[in-house]
């Protein structure tokens, strides 16, 4: 079972600034397997990024996704009030499917 | 556009079955091309993922809770079902509905259902 480990657990940063945030899976994780999900309170999650690097249908381009094997990394390049949620990295691997703890960017 | 939407009672008792129903409309849940999940979210804290149907009836189970789970499709009503056995506290959780591509190399969850709040309690 791949345990993916997330951090930090909450990033306290402003309007504007930047976000970098890491997911650490166990084993290595193939790239086509990594997802990134927005999550606001009262809401599902959001499918941002799929494919480590690829992001979904409407998804704005200061979302990026970077790494490989088993560091994987969602950055937010100019947080805009909207951005401020909970990000979940999903892997998949052997029929089964596994969350982060999650990364919660909260307002400075 | 398809949209998923979750349906069941809001309060189980401990020891019965948990039993849930994702409506699936503006596509057929009978395509080849998707796969159809369950995942859950206790107050306050993360998703874990229940398991997963293809439309061959294939199903998989997260270990933690394979005993337990079955996940059945109705295509008849555009239908997928979640039941869970022998619940506790611990189950208490939204549970949300989501649809995943069968495709290689593709293994994420989009679109999601709105969720549906299930409390286990006498």
């Amino acid at each position: 079972e791949i345990v993916l480990t997330q951090s930090p657990g909450t990033l306290s940063l402003s309007p504007g600034e930047r976000a970098t945030l890491s997911c650490r899976a166990s084993q290595r994780v193939s790239t086509s397997y990594l997802a990134w999900y927005q999550q606001k309170p009262g809401q599902p999650p959001r499918l941002l990024i799929y494919g480590a690097s690829s992001r979904a249908t409407g998804i704005p381009d200061r979302f990026s996704g970077s790494g490989s094997g088993t560091d994987f990394t969602l950055t937010i390049s100019r947080l805009e009030p909207e951005d401020f949620a909970v990000y979940y990295c999903q892997s998949y691997r052997d029929s089964q499917w596994t969350f982060g703890q999650g990364t919660k960017v909260e307002i400075k | 556009q398809v949209q998923l939407q979750e349906s069941g009672p809001g309060l189980v008792k401990p020891s019965q079955t948990l039993s849930l129903t994702c409506t699936v409309s503006g596509g057929s849940i009978s395509s080849d091309s998707y796969y159809w999940s369950w995942i859950r979210q206790p107050a306050g804290k993360g998703l874990e993922w229940i398991g997963r149907i293809y439309t061959s009836g294939s199903t998989s189970y997260n270990p933690s809770l394979n005993s337990r789970v079955t996940i059945s499709l109705d295509t008849s009503k555009n239908q997928f079902s979640l039941k869970l056995t022998s619940v506790t506290a611990a189950d208490t959780a939204v549970y949300y509905c989501a649809r995943g591509l069968a495709a290689p190399g593709t293994r994420w969850f989009d679109p999601w259902g709105q969720g549906t709040l299930v409390t286990v309690s006498s």
